[in-house]
């Protein structure tokens, strides 16, 4: 059984390129999670999907970043024209298509992205 | 808003030593608490979880029992090992939010 996948692990930048981060999520669950981690704190939620939908995006700064999760294929946290303050690792977590609010959410192992 | 408040960090502790990690959280309703683990480079793991009041959660000989009137989710361990050093997590969920609300984490050192 294959995990929560991220690609790639790690991701080096210059000022103003664009980073395309991608999650394969556990095969079977519909339901994405990306949370950043800055260096020396704790995940902070970005946004969460749903196959073809964005559930809540309120933890996504409102320029530069998007989202996605297709109905084939990975999603993809793009982020655009990045800046130094964007180093961080990103993580995707998925969880199973059950209702309810206790549904574990299994983590990759994140992309550790550096803003030269 | 929904929030957790993790005992701060560093922690280091000599091998066969007793381990509280504490946490208390803010939340409306009843939600639910979950520690997770951070390994060097790695991702995070579900360490142990609960669901409602007065549950503990157990796992690997770690233990934290979800305390509704004192909002606090600590996490003990009577004999860590040199290989439960790492980065522990108190989150919650809250409702049909799912998303996880994280303290900011505690790191662990266990010297042999």
């Amino acid at each position: 059984n294959a995990g929560v996948m991220q690609n790639p692990r790690h991701l080096v930048r210059r000022r103003g390129q664009e980073a395309r981060l991608r999650c394969s999520p556990v095969k079977g669950h519909s339901h994405v999670y990306w949370y950043r981690q800055l260096p020396e704190e704790g995940l902070k939620f970005m946004v969460y999907l749903q196959k073809e939908n964005i559930i809540d995006e309120s933890g996504m700064p409102k320029e530069r970043f998007s989202a996605e999760f297709p109905k084939e294929g990975p999603s993809i946290l793009r982020i655009q024209q990045v800046v130094r303050g964007d180093s961080a690792a990103y993580f995707c977590a998925s969880s199973p298509d059950q209702r309810g609010s206790h549904n574990e959410q299994f983590f990759g192992p994140g992309t550790r992205l550096t803003v030269l | 808003g929904n929030s957790v408040t993790q005992m701060e960090g560093p922690v280091t502790l000599s091998e066969e030593a007793f381990l509280t990690i504490n946490c208390t959280y803010t939340a409306t309703g009843y939600p639910s608490l979950f520690w997770y683990v951070q390994y060097p480079g790695e991702g995070l793991q579900l360490l142990l979880k609960a669901t409602k009041a007065d549950d503990k959660g157990s796992n690997k000989g770690f233990e934290a029992t979800y305390r509704k009137e004192t909002t606090s989710f600590h996490l003990e361990k009577g004999s860590v090992q040199v290989s439960d050093s790492a980065v522990y997590f108190c989150a919650l969920t809250r409702g049909g939010a799912q998303k996880l609300v994280f303290g900011q984490g505690t790191r662990l050192t266990i010297n042999p």
